[in-house]
């Protein structure tokens, strides 16, 4: 089962840019799978940041206006989350996840492996 | 977007019951619903794709069903590692959207 686990800066001030990296173990990253980002913040519920696929295609979620850039290294089996001009209201526990392919019922990619999530918290 | 509505957005029951949780989708998604479940503190737990089918090692329990907009998630014979945080989410289109969450606690 592959495995996902995130990293990065656990604080970082306000304006200033978020920067979180994922490593996938167990699997590679150049699979047909898409690599997505995931936050929630304090006590309320999940939301989706984006997606990348390996050969660097990327949807992202019209709420962050942006400032969100995904990229992937294949050599070192990671993908990467860039948010820019952060507030408070980022602050937040960021996940990392495999979105995988239904090729046998309804079809589209569906979660199916987490990371751990990393608490970052946008203060002065 | 899609907007996805559960309900209750919590419920109290006792080890050995049926609870039954619903998702509204705002709009048709084609059977491309998930569930995932969430203890406090860790990361979400996918357990449902594709409206019906048990993610790997998932207890018999649980199970999905519905169509169109309107889906459900049973858990049948409530154990202590059930009282967790449901999830529903679509993967229909992006961007992906989840419901507010069903809080399951003990009676």
């Amino acid at each position: 089962q592959v495995q996902l686990q995130e990293s990065g800066p656990g604080l970082v001030k306000p304006s200033g840019t978020l920067s979180l990296t994922c490593s996938v173990s167990g699997g590679s990253i150049s699979s047909y799978d898409w690599w997505t980002w995931v936050r929630q913040s304090p006590g309320k519920g999940l939301e989706w940041i984006g997606q990348i696929f390996y050969s660097g295609t990327t949807n992202d979620s019209p709420s962050f206006k942006s400032r969100v850039t995904m990229s992937v290294d294949r050599s070192k089996n990671q993908f990467f989350l860039t948010l820019t001009s952060v507030t408070d209201a980022d602050t937040a526990v960021y996940y990392c996840a495999r979105e995988t392919g239904d090729y046998s019922h309804y079809g589209g990619y569906y979660f199916d492996s987490w990371g751990q999530g990393t608490l970052v918290t946008v203060s002065a | 977007d899609i907007q996805m509505t559960q309900s209750p957005s919590s419920l109290s029951a006792s080890v050995g019951d049926t609870v039954t949780i619903t998702c509204r989708a705002s709009q048709g998604i084609s059977n491309q619903l998930a569930w995932l479940q969430q203890i406090p503190g860790k990361a979400p737990k996918p357990l449902i794709y594709a409206t019906f089918f048990l993610q790997s090692g998932i207890p018999s329990r649980f199970s999905g069903s519905g169509s169109g907009t309107e889906f459900t998630l049973t858990i049948s014979s409530l154990q202590p590692e059930d009282f967790a945080t449901y999830y529903c989410q679509q993967y229909f289109s992006h961007p992906r959207t989840f419901g507010g969450g069903t809080r399951v606690d003990i009676k």
